[in-house]
């Protein structure tokens, strides 16, 4: 089956624009995670949705950045007035874990942004 | 405060032999452990998991060991293919949350 597919592959910006990174997951998956991975780092945690809901944002760094999955299943993250700091590969994840189970996270190709 | 630390930025090692991926963590409330490989402009695509009721796990050429006691899990590939170059990452979960905390990665190299 169709894995997860995020949208787009690449995004340059400017400095101090808005942009919008979207993610499809797994069919059927209730919990979706974002991730952001700098150049030799891990991947390091921004949100966690179940569902609809964001039951966990603690990876969020601050509030330029904010994230939604309205109808629980795409979610987009939005990012308000880049700053080159910002530049990463931006990593979508998909399980279907439940509350209080633990799971296997399933990863997007992610979206590269460049920040001018 | 890196709670998940992989020690070897990278490992070069010859087809056929063994390949063994070494991570350590410190926080007590991780219970589920996975593996994760990485291509060049690609997802970390999942390997391998070990729930911490166990102390090892096999899949095909691919074993994860966990010792709880020091913390310390570990990747076996046997025998290693050219095709298994590549990053990989391991990471730690809890019951408790849903996200994954990752180590820094190492880059393997299998030479032919």
């Amino acid at each position: 089956g169709a894995g997860v597919s995020q949208t787009p592959s690449n995004k340059v910006t400017e400095k101090g624009k808005y942009v919008e990174l979207r993610c499809d997951p797994i069919s059927g998956h209730t919990a979706l995670y974002w991730y952001r991975q700098s150049l030799g780092q891990g991947p390091e945690f921004l949100i966690y949705f179940q569902g609809t809901g964001a039951a966990d944002d603690s990876g969020l760094p601050n509030d330029r950045f904010f994230a939604v999955r309205p109808e629980g299943s795409v979610s987009t993250l939005k990012i308000q007035r880049t700053e080159r700091g910002d530049s990463a590969v931006y990593l979508c994840a998909s399980s279907s874990k439940r509350p209080g189970g633990t799971d296997t996270q399933y990863f997007g190709p992610g979206t590269r942004l460049t920040v001018l | 405060d890196q709670q998940v630390k992989q020690n070897s930025p990278s490992l070069s090692v010859q087809e056929g032999r063994i390949s063994i991926l070494n991570c350590d963590y410190t926080n007590s409330m991780f219970d589920y452990f996975l593996w994760y490989k990485k291509y060049p402009a690609e997802g970390p695509t999942f390997l391998i998991s070990i729930s911490s009721i166990k102390d090892k796990n096999e899949d095909g050429r691919f074993t994860v060991f966990l010792n709880k006691s020091a913390k310390h899990l570990s990747l076996h590939i046997v025998p290693s293919q050219p095709g298994d170059s590549a990053v990989y990452f391991c990471a730690a979960t809890s019951t408790s949350y849903g996200k994954l905390t990752f180590g820094q990665g190492t880059i393997l190299t299998v030479h032919p």
